[in-house]
């Protein structure tokens, strides 16, 4: 069964340091998506993305976050200059969208991301 | 913000119990979903709801909808150990795209 892939599972970096986290949705979806799960919390949104652009963005998601799809099925999350607090889990999660399928999010298994 | 939040925040229950969580919402929504998360992992979709909708079954799962009070419910029948895990509900706005989860209930169930 298709499924959504995330690299790395977990990374651990200096405080102030750039991450590129890694994800390859499922071949014929849409919509991406990146969440992140601070420990024991809830689920944050942080950007969804259609069409080769940022469709919606939460307040998480300023200027010290960026998202590229650079090819036909790759989909990355760059935090520029980590902070402490940008210690959490991160998820992808793409979909196929309303017009052709069920608007089902399917999410890979996240990278941990920790932040010294 | 259009986000559901769940209650309990944590419930305990013995095995072939049934357990029920509930979710509320703020805003108008296209659809409602459930996902599940076992400790340290991806969450998995269980169950949608369309706002036109009102009651629908899978399995073990019974979720309900009631628009008029923005608030649906998860049941699950007849749990098993295996059903613990955290339950999150999501809702999307009128565009059906852009989901935003709840803070989720911890369910665990006690063989």
């Amino acid at each position: 069964e298709p499924e959504v892939t995330q690299t790395p599972s977990h990374q651990v970096t200096q405080m102030g340091q750039e991450v590129i986290l890694r994800c390859v949705p499922i071949s014929n979806h849409l919509y991406f998506y990146w969440y992140r799960q601070i420990l024991g919390q809830k689920v944050e949104f942080l950007v969804s993305f259609y069409n080769n652009e940022i469709s919606e963005k939460s307040e998480i998601f300023d200027d010290q976050f960026s998202v590229e799809r650079p090819d036909g099925s790759n989909f990355t999350l760059k935090i520029r200059s980590t902070k402490l607090e940008d210690s959490a889990m991160y998820f992808c999660a793409s979909a196929l969208g309303w017009t052709r399928g069920t608007g089902e999010l399917f999410f890979g298994e996240g990278s941990r991301l920790t932040v010294l | 913000s259009q986000q559901g939040e769940e209650d309990p925040q944590a419930l305990s229950i013995q095995e072939g119990e049934n357990a029920t969580m509930n979710c509320s919402y703020k805003t108008s929504i296209n659809n409602l979903q459930w996902y599940r998360q076992n400790s340290g992992r991806g969450l998995v979709h269980l169950i949608l709801i369309r706002s036109n909708e009102r009651e629908k079954h899978s399995g073990r799962l019974r979720v309900t909808l009631d628009t008029s009070k923005k608030s649906s419910s998860l049941l699950i029948t007849a749990s098993r150990a295996a059903d613990t895990a955290s339950y999150f509900c999501a809702t999307a706005d009128n565009y059906g795209q852009n989901f935003v989860f709840g803070p989720g209930t911890r369910l665990s169930v006690l063989p």
